[in-house]
C-alpha cells in the first residue's frame, strides 16, 4: 500500500524567502508524482506534474524535483510572496489494475507566508 | 473550457437525512473521481469511473454512498441516511485516460470546487 508523507506540517516564512516542502512516498513504483496547491475551503489547483523518467519540472517561481529510487520529491519555491501562503498537497497515482489513476495524498504542508 | 464545477458548493442538513451531489467534468474527460477530505488531512479516495463504468470503490464508502455516471458525463454522489462522520469537503476530480503528449501513466487530474457538507 503506497502511503505518502510530508514535511514540514506547517512553515512560517518572511517575504521573499526560498524555501522547500518535502514529500516521500513508500512504493517506488510510480509513473509521476503530482504538486497541488489548495487555498482554504477550496479545491486543488494543480501546479506541477513531474514523470517518473524526469529529474526536475519548472513552472515560474516553482521547481518540483523527483528522485524515484529514494522515493522522494521536493517542491522549491523562489522568492516567496505572501499569495503563496497556501496548503500544498502532494499525490502519487496508482498505476496499474483497476486502481489506475487513483491518488494517494500527503497531509499537506501549511505554508504562511508574511509582508 | 470552464473546468470542473460542483454543486452544491456548501449543504448543511440534519443527521438521518439524504443528501446528493453533482460533478460535471471536463467535457472530454473520460475518467471521473470522487475524493473525501476532513480538516487537516489529505484528500481519500472514493471511487472512481471510466466513461460511465464505475472501477473501483473504495472500503471508505458504505452502502450508505452511491455514485452514478449514467451517460459518462456528469457523476453524482448520495449519501442516504447522513451521519455527524459524513461531514467533510467532498471533491470531484476528472483527467484523460493516459498522458497526453506521450506522456507514461495516467494524466494529470483537474480538481472542482468541492462540495463541503455539514451534518447536524
Amino acid at each position: 500500500k503506497q502511503e505518502v508523507t510530508q514535511i514540514p506540517a506547517a512553515l512560517s516564512v518572511p517575504e521573499g524567502e526560498n524555501l522547500v516542502l518535502n514529500c516521500s512516498f513508500t512504493d517506488s513504483a510510480i509513473y509521476n508524482l503530482q504538486w497541488f496547491r489548495q487555498d482554504p475551503g477550496k479545491g486543488l489547483t494543480s501546479l506541477l506534474l513531474i514523470q517518473s523518467s524526469q529529474r526536475e519540472q519548472t513552472s515560474g517561481r516553482l521547481n518540483a524535483s523527483l528522485d524515484k529510487s529514494s522515493g522522494r520529491s521536493t517542491l522549491y519555491i523562489a522568492a516567496s510572496q505572501p499569495g503563496d501562503s497556501a496548503t500544498y498537497l502532494c499525490a502519487v497515482p496508482y498505476a496499474g489494475g483497476t486502481s489506475y489513476g487513483k491518488l494517494t495524498f500527503g497531509q499537506g504542508t501549511i505554508l504562511t507566508v508574511h509582508p | 473550457d470552464t473546468g470542473v464545477s460542483q454543486d452544491p458548493r456548501h449543504k448543511i442538513t440534519k443527521r438521518g437525512q439524504n443528501v446528493t451531489f453533482r460533478c460535471d467534468p471536463i467535457s472530454e474527460h473520460n475518467r471521473l473521481y470522487w475524493y473525501r477530505q476532513t480538516l487537516g488531512q489529505g484528500p481519500e479516495f472514493l471511487t472512481y469511473f471510466q466513461n460511465e463504468a464505475q472501477l473501483e470503490k473504495s472500503r471508505l464508502l458504505s452502502d450508505r454512498f452511491s455514485a452514478e455516471r449514467p451517460k459518462g458525463s456528469f457523476s453524482t454522489l448520495e449519501i442516504q441516511r447522513t451521519e455527524q462522520g459524513d461531514s467533510a469537503m467532498y471533491l470531484c476530480a476528472s483527467s484523460l485516460e493516459f498522458g497526453t503528449s506521450g506522456m507514461a501513466g495516467p494524466d494529470t487530474q483537474y480538481f472542482g470546487p468541492g462540495t463541503r457538507l455539514t451534518v447536524l
